[in-house]
């Protein structure tokens, strides 16, 4: 159980162009989902933490206009990178909690998807 | 605010050698702490966990992790290592918030 999926695994994008990332819970609620950057060879950066219903909560240094996202359901959230660069291309992260995350409720990860902007 | 420090960015050993990888954290509230595996170009796997109990925790493939509050720390280990252990490996610390702080990981490699 508990199995988070992302599409696509792998994106590769004109400069300019948007692209959309989908995250999905497959056999639980997600009352909550983090979207997270990971450069190469370095760690997971939280980008934003969004709840099913309400404005997503983005982390210092983040561009809200340039990384939309959108907590639609309770199985699904999006990130769309606006007007890409090449700057952006990186590996996305996604995860997800069933439960208030402060009582120690597992987060689940997706498998990420690999975006390269050319 | 809380801080995760791994360690030795990476670990060499050989096949059924000990694994040892270190961990830090720093909180000013009672932790929770988390180690998980990251194969390339795939997400992340929860090995396992330390919320309240007991502080040492088992988890998978063998792994465990031993909570010291008066040392800070978390240090993942494994008796024998196997060449599938070979992997990038988080430790996380979650205290008092939504947010999870992520280390900056350690590669660890495994000789035949």
């Amino acid at each position: 159980g508990a199995v988070v999926s992302q599409h696509p695994s792998r994106v590769i994008c004109k400069s300019g162009t948007s692209v959309k990332i989908e995250c999905r819970s497959l056999d639980f609620q997600a009352t909550t989902m983090f979207w997270y950057r990971q450069f190469p060879k370095k760690s997971l950066m939280l980008m934003a933490t969004s709840n099913e219903g309400s404005k997503a909560t983005y982390e210092q240094g983040v561009e809200k206009d340039k990384f939309l996202i959108n907590h639609a359901s309770l199985t699904l959230s999006t990130l769309t990178v606006t007007s890409a660069h090449p700057e952006d291309s990186s590996f996305y992260i996604c995860s997800a909690s069933w439960g208030p995350i402060v009582s120690g409720w597992e987060q689940f990860f997706g498998p990420g998807t690999r975006l390269t902007v050319l | 605010a809380q801080s995760v420090t791994q360690l030795g960015s990476h670990v060499s050993v050989s096949e059924g050698a000990l694994v040892l990888l270190r961990c830090n954290y720093s909180s000013s509230v009672p932790p929770y702490l988390f180690w998980y595996v990251q194969y390339p170009n795939q997400g992340l796997q929860l090995l396992l966990k330390y919320t309240t109990g007991a502080t040492l925790v088992k988890g998978i493939n063998g792994f465990e992790a031993e909570f010291k509050k008066s040392e800070t720390s978390f240090h993942l280990t494994k008796p024998s290592a196997h060449m599938s252990d070979a992997a990038e490996y988080f430790c996380a610390v979650r205290a008092g918030g939504f947010k999870t702080i992520f280390g900056a990981g350690t590669r660890l490699f495994v000789k035949a």
